[in-house]
C-alpha cells in the first residue's frame, strides 16, 4: 500500500513570498488532516478535511493560510504571504474514516525555511 | 493549543536498558496514543490505549493510562539504537479525531 505522499520535500522562500504545498492521501482514505510542526515542538492541526469538506479550521491562520480538497483526494495547502514565524515542517496525513478512531498515517512532509 | 506534555524532554539510555516516557494532560479524552519520529520523517502510529483501558502491550511496548491523573506512560523495554527517535503522545480531540499532540521525547540509544 502505497503511502501518503507530500511535495516538495523541502522550500525556502523569503518573507512575504507566496508558497504551495501538495499532498496525496492514500487511496481511499476520506480523511486528510495538514499539521504544522514547529522545531522542538509536536505538530498542531491546521485544518481537516472530510472528503472535500473542511471539518475543524480553527487553528489555521486564514489571513495567510488557505487550503483546498478538490474531489476529495489530493490537497493544497497555500501560504500567501510568509512570515519568519512560518518556518516548519508541514505534515499531511490521512485516515480511513472520521467516525470512530481510525489511525493517522503521516506523509514524510515539507520542509519550509522562511528568509 | 497543545493537550499533552511529555516528560522528560530529553532522555538518554544504553542499549539494553529500559526507556520511560510519560504523558500528561489536560481535559478529557477519547483515546491517547503513542507516536514516533525519527529525524527528518513524519510519525509512525506506535499504539492506541483507549480511556477505559489501563494497560496494553504491543511487542517491546507497554502503555499504561491514568485517567483519574489524566497521565500515561510508554515503556519501552530492553531498548535498541534503532529506537533512537523523538516519541510524542496525541489525544483526541472533541471536534472529530483530529490529534493534539504533546512537545515530545527526544530518546538517544548509545550501542
Amino acid at each position: 500500500e502505497a503511502g501518503v505522499a507530500q511535495s516538495p520535500r523541502y522550500k525556502i522562500i523569503e518573507k512575504r513570498q507566496s508558497v504551495a504545498f501538495w499532498c496525496n492521501p492514500i487511496s481511499g482514505h476520506a480523511t486528510l488532516y495538514w499539521y504544522q510542526q514547529i522545531l522542538g515542538q509536536g505538530p498542531k492541526l491546521l485544518i481537516q478535511f472530510q472528503n472535500n469538506g473542511v471539518v475543524d479550521d480553527s487553528q489555521l491562520p486564514k489571513d495567510r493560510f488557505s487550503a483546498e480538497r478538490l474531489k476529495g483526494v489530493d490537497s493544497t495547502l497555500k501560504i500567501q504571504p510568509a512570515k519568519l514565524e512560518d518556518s516548519a515542517v508541514y505534515l499531511c496525513a490521512s485516515s480511513a474514516n472520521r467516525g470512530q478512531w481510525n489511525e493517522q498515517f503521516f506523509g514524510p512532509g515539507t520542509r519550509l525555511t522562511v528568509l | 493549543s497543545q493537550q499533552g506534555e511529555e516528560d522528560p524532554q530529553a532522555l538518554s539510555i544504553q542499549e539494553g536498558e529500559n526507556a520511560t516516557m510519560n504523558c500528561s494532560y489536560k481535559t478529557s479524552i477519547n483515546n491517547l496514543q503513542w507516536y514516533r519520529q525519527n529525524s527528518g520523517r513524519g510519525l509512525v502510529h506506535l499504539i492506541l490505549i483507549r480511556s477505559n483501558e489501563r494497560e496494553k502491550h504491543s511487542g517491546r511496548l507497554r502503555v499504561t493510562l491514568d485517567t483519574s491523573k489524566k497521565s500515561s506512560s510508554l515503556l519501552i523495554t530492553a531498548s535498541r539504537a534503532a529506537d533512537t527517535a523523538s516519541y510524542f503522545c496525541a489525544t483526541d480531540s472533541n471536534s472529530g479525531y483530529a490529534l493534539n499532540f504533546g512537545k515530545g521525547t527526544s530518546l538517544l540509544v548509545t550501542p
